[in-house]
């Protein structure tokens, strides 16, 4: 039973234009959401993180988004870049004792 | 800072036999230390989470016989596949929680790639 989902697995935008990445879960206990970058060949890194009191988050050209109510967040990158280009995970957390992710976004940026 | 390693990279064993997984917090103590598992297009999977000296907590439906792991130290956990079968063949990827941030902040090794024969 998957918690955490991610229903594109790709996504292909053009340089300049914004990247919008869609992440929706089923546990309202969740209260703690992060997205995460991963290059092939190399762990997944922090991007951005935004708690369950908020419903924005923003860092520099990335914003997340979260909407209580659908248990829905998204990541928006605009403008977006080639090095943007990689596969991006939303995860959620119960009080930080577990993460839970989902299957992951492809992202390719074109020039 | 917070770099994690994981040794090997790629590993190939035939089944029946055993292998361990190094993940090393290079640069920081980790308090905690998270075990995953990836099949292809999936999610990373929990698998356990271990606190340095004491027992590791599995998620339900890990065989802990199977997945032995140990985090002997601050900077050092373990994961050994038991009598290891094609099937346990995955990207097995740690990360680690850091002693001195904040909770949700985890930094992830590269992985291990596993192929069981």
């Amino acid at each position: 039973d998957q918690q955490v989902k991610q229903n594109s697995p790709s996504l292909s935008v053009q340089e300049g234009r914004i990247s919008i990445l869609n992440c929706d879960y089923t546990n309202s206990m969740f209260d703690y959401f992060l997205w995460y970058k991963k290059y092939p060949a190399e762990g997944p890194t922090f991007l951005i993180s935004i708690s369950s009191i908020k419903d924005k988050n923003e860092d520099g050209r990335f914003t997340v988004f979260l909407n209580k109510s659908a248990k829905h967040l998204s990541l928006h990158i605009v403008p977006s870049q080639p090095g943007d280009s990689a596969v991006y995970f939303c995860a959620a957390s119960n009080n930080f004792n577990k993460f839970y992710f989902g299957s992951g976004t492809k992202l390719n940026v074109k020039p | 800072g917070a770099v994690v390693s994981q040794h090997p990279s790629r590993v190939i064993c035939k089944s029946g036999t055993s292998v361990k997984i190094e993940c090393r917090s290079l640069d920081f103590q980790a308090t905690t230390m998270f075990w995953y598992r990836q099949f292809p297009k999936q999610s990373l999977m929990l698998m356990a989470t271990s606190n340095e000296g004491s027992k590791a907590t599995y998620e339900q439906g890990v065989e802990k016989d199977k997945f032995l792991i140990n985090h002997a130290s601050l900077t050092l956990s373990t994961l050994t596949v038991t009598s290891a079968h094609p099937e346990d063949s995955s990207f097995y990827i740690c990360s680690a929680r850091r002693r001195d941030r904040a909770s949700y902040e985890q930094y992830f090794g590269p992985g291990t790639r596993l192929t069981v024969t």
